[in-house]
């Protein structure tokens, strides 16, 4: 079974600046798909960057961009000029590519909560 | 496009009583998961279903726990017999499977105390 492990329950950044969330993974498939959802306090969970395995080019979605390392099993957020409304938690997730199977439900990390200091 | 919503928003019942949730997916979206997350935990996977058929249910899903998605639009999730252990976060999500890709939309969820 694939595990998503985020190693750091809290971070915290100025404003403006930048922040780097780590999420490492553990499975035995070659073809996947890597996610961060970003879940604000009391709100839904929305999707921040994808990352497809097979792709070696990082993917980039404004100020965010992930450092995918796919032999490390690292999958990195990196996110630029830190603004307050990034403040949330922060949860990386693996799902298996539908070549492999059929049922594709997200395996999640414990989340990173982030908060950003004015 | 309103995306998903989830009713009730919260529920407060007393140990032994039955809830019942509904999801309500982005239309055409033939992809409908539940999720279950307690505090401090990434959310967990419950079941799934493609248009009206329920294909996987995790072991998490005790047989207290029913779902249904009647004609693949909404969904409800049926707990019976409420225990303190089932107080959580439940999820919803769902997606349109296009060949191989797909991205799960959520739900704001259903926030359960059971007390």
């Amino acid at each position: 079974a694939q595990t998503v492990t985020q190693s750091q329950p809290e971070m915290s950044v100025q404003e403006a600046e930048t922040v780097t969330l780590s999420c490492t993974y553990d499975t035995s498939e070659s073809d996947y798909y890597l996610f961060w959802y970003k879940q604000p306090p009391s709100r839904q969970m929305i999707l921040v960057i994808r990352q497809e395995a097979y792709k070696q080019q990082n993917a980039t979605e404004n100020r965010f961009s992930v450092n995918f390392q796919k032999a490390a099993k690292s999958f990195s957020l990196k996110i630029s000029d830190s603004q307050l409304g990034d403040a949330a938690m922060y949860f990386c997730a693996y799902r298996s590519a539908l070549r492999n199977s059929g049922n594709t439900p997200l395996v999640f990390g414990k989340g990173t909560r982030l908060s950003v200091i004015a | 496009d309103t995306g998903v919503s989830q009713n009730p928003r919260h529920k407060i019942t007393k140990r032994g009583q039955n809830v019942t949730f509904r999801c309500d997916p982005i239309s055409e979206h033939n992809r409908l998961y539940w999720y279950r997350q307690t505090l401090g935990q990434g959310p967990e996977f419950l079941t799934y279903f493609q248009n009206e058929a329920q294909l996987e249910k995790s072991r998490l899903l005790s047989d207290r726990f029913s779902a249904e998605r009647p004609k693949g639009s909404f969904s409800t999730l049926e707990i019976q017999r409420t225990e303190q252990g089932d107080s959580a976060m439940y999820l919803c999500a769902s997606s349109l499977l296009q060949g191989f890709q797909e991205t799960q939309y959520f739900g704001p969820g259903t926030r359960l105390l059971v007390l």
